[in-house]
Formats: structure tokens, C-alpha cells, sequence
């Protein structure tokens, strides 16, 4: 089945700090998606990207695709107390796979 | 509300008793998957609906793990002869149109003793 790694598995910023998140898989994805998990609660969809090489941003979130379709980041820029969790890739087959997960902590 | 729900929020059963759980997507969705989530883990696949059909199972699904959606509107899981291992939160999740963004349900946290 569909492998996706995610580094790291944890992550403590201080806030202001910025923060990344890598997703890795050994074969080509059709598509990457990105959620977020709150302590507690449940996955909560980001984006979606499809093609090669694309750029998503949604305020100080950036996600990327990369060029061989292989590889995902999200990136965030001067970290908030309310970017707390855990975020997922994961891309859909004839299942669905999501990575890992990178835990964040924000210190204030 | 219009989001997913599910039903029990918490269920705790003793070894060897069977359960289900009820999850009612959004309404116009046609696609529904299941998960399995323990701490400190990404949600597991589980298996997918689209309308009644179930289209995709995991191999994590053992004989024991079934899931219907009926008239493809809400679906439910059983477990039956359940596990401590089977201690989990189980998520659903619904999607539909030509966007495949997941929306999830609060889950059914499963405690077997």
C-alpha cells in the first residue's frame, strides 16, 4: 500500500517562530492533501494540490507540491498560539493515506 | 448543524461483546470512508462507500469489522468479538462532487475492557 512519511513527528516554536512540515513518499501521488487536527478534536481539511511543482498559500500557510509529485511541505510563517496540532498529509488512491503527522507546539 | 455526526460519542464494552457505531454524513455527499485512530497516530483507512456501494476495504479490516450504508445515506461499523485492541477512536469522514475534501465527524471513541 501507499507509504507517506512525514517529518518531523514533532515540532516546539516559540511563537513568532517559523514552522515546516515535510511529506515523502517513494512513489508518484496523483494528489496531497493537508489537515489539521486540534488536541481533542478531529481532522480538519487545508488544501489540496494536484500538480507538479504547484504553490498553494493561504495566509501565513504555503503549501507546495513538488516538482516529481513525490514530496509536500507547509510552511508557516511567524507561528500563532491557534496553530497548535497535529498536521496531516495524506493523498488519495483507491484508499485514502494520510502521513504520520507533525505535532506542533507553540510556545507563547 | 449540517456537518458529520456520529453516534455514540464514547463506547465502552467489555471484551468479547460486539458494537456499531452510526455515522450520518453531510447530506449531498455521495462518498463516505471510515478510520481508525489511536494516540499519537494519523487516522488508518478503514474503508469507503460510494453511495451503497462499498467500493475499497482495508486489510486492517478483519472478519470481524463490518460496515454498511444502506440506500447510501448514513453508514454504520460493527465490530463483533471486540479486542482491547480494537480501543480506538473511530472517525468518518464525507466527501462528495468532484472535490475529494474530507469532511470528518467528531468520532465514536471505542474503550474495550
Amino acid at each position: 500500500g501507499q507509504q507517506v512519511m512525514q517529518i518531523p513527528q514533532y515540532q516546539h516554536v516559540q511563537e513568532g517562530e517559523d514552522f515546516t512540515t515535510y511529506c515523502n513518499s517513494s512513489t508518484t501521488l496523483s494528489n496531497i492533501q493537508w489537515y489539521k487536527q486540534r488536541p481533542g478534536g478531529h481532522p480538519v481539511f487545508l488544501i489540496q494540490l494536484v500538480k507538479s511543482g504547484e504553490v498553494k498559500k493561504q495566509k501565513r500557510l504555503t503549501f507546495q507540491f513538488g516538482e516529481a509529485k513525490k514530496n509536500s511541505s507547509l510552511h508557516i510563517t511567524a507561528t500563532q498560539t491557534t496553530d497548535v496540532g497535529t498536521y496531516f498529509c495524506g493523498t488519495a488512491g483507491n484508499q485514502f493515506y494520510f502521513g504520520t503527522g507533525t505535532s506542533l507546539t507553540v510556545i507563547p | 448543524d449540517t456537518g458529520v455526526s456520529q453516534n455514540p460519542r464514547h463506547k465502552i464494552t467489555k471484551r468479547g461483546q460486539n458494537v456499531t457505531f452510526r455515522c450520518d454524513p453531510i447530506s449531498e455527499h455521495n462518498r463516505l470512508y471510515w478510520y481508525r485512530q489511536t494516540l499519537g497516530q494519523g487516522p488508518e483507512f478503514l474503508t469507503y462507500f460510494q453511495n451503497e456501494a462499498q467500493l475499497e476495504k482495508s486489510r486492517l479490516l478483519s472478519d470481524r469489522f463490518s460496515a454498511e450504508r444502506p440506500k447510501g445515506s448514513f453508514s454504520t461499523l460493527e465490530i463483533q468479538r471486540t479486542e482491547q485492541g480494537d480501543s480506538a477512536m473511530y472517525l468518518c469522514a464525507s466527501s462528495g462532487g468532484s472535490f475529494y475534501e474530507q469532511y470528518f465527524g467528531p468520532g465514536t471513541r471505542l474503550t474495550v475492557t
